[in-house]
């Protein structure tokens, strides 16, 4: 299964500001996966990210506040713009493969 | 409706024991099915597919009842070490597109 490289794994920022965090893949991969997972919950799909697109949002999220770039096959970026408290969550990126979903290791992002 | 729904416990059992985990989903159109491990403050990690004629992973069980339009979980023989969140992944619409359950927290207790 493919392997993904996530960073930062855990960033504390300020409101108002912005945050990108990256997901690296080490394979070339159609679509990738961006994921929201909030402190005691399951995780909730943020967006799917293909190549030479735009990014899909699904309901609840839109491209000013999260976009997102896929400037290849193997690298994808998730933007937090503006963040306030209730943005305190893990961001996850993921791709599927023959076996199923990998998932990067995270970012947990405190906003203070 | 939630498209996906676990129980979400937690099941406390001790050691050896067997436990079982259901799931339901909505869309009965769903073609791909997951149990997902996630420790606590670690990503997700695939446990098993579920395939319509069940399958089996060692100490593991999935099963898949496509009238009914849920699947299960079965441990056996339960370790310490199965202690985590068990998430059920259900293909909910094209292009790979997944949902998860909230997840149902074990604790095997010693």
């Amino acid at each position: 299964s493919a392997v993904i490289s996530q960073k930062p794994s855990r960033d504390i920022c300020q409101r108002g500001t912005s945050l990108t965090i990256q997901c690296q893949v080490d394979s070339q991969v159609t679509m990738m996966f961006w994921y929201r997972q909030q402190p005691g919950q399951s995780l909730t799909l943020i967006a799917t990210a293909n190549q030479g697109s735009e990014a899909t949002y699904e309901s609840g999220f839109v491209i000013d506040k999260f976009p997102i770039s896929r400037p290849n096959l193997t690298f994808s970026t998730l933007t937090v713009s503006n963040m306030s408290p209730e943005d305190s969550s893990i961001y996850l990126c993921s791709v599927k493969g023959s076996g199923g979903y990998t998932f990067g290791s995270g970012t947990r992002l405190t906003v203070v | 409706r939630k498209e996906v729904e676990q129980d979400p416990g937690p099941f406390n059992v001790p050691e050896g024991a067997t436990v079982a985990f259901n799931c339901t989903y909505s869309n009965s159109a769903s073609q791909s099915f997951f149990w997902y491990r996630q420790d606590c403050r670690k990503e997700p990690k695939l446990l098993m597919s579920v395939y319509s004629s069940g399958n089996e992973d060692g100490r593991f069980t999935a099963q898949l009842n496509r009238a009914s339009q849920y699947i299960s979980l079965l441990i056996r023989d339960s370790k310490l070490s199965d202690s985590a969140t068990y998430l059920c992944v259900v293909n909910t619409g094209g292009y790979q597109k997944v949902t998860f359950g909230t997840g149902t927290k074990l604790q095997v207790i010693p």
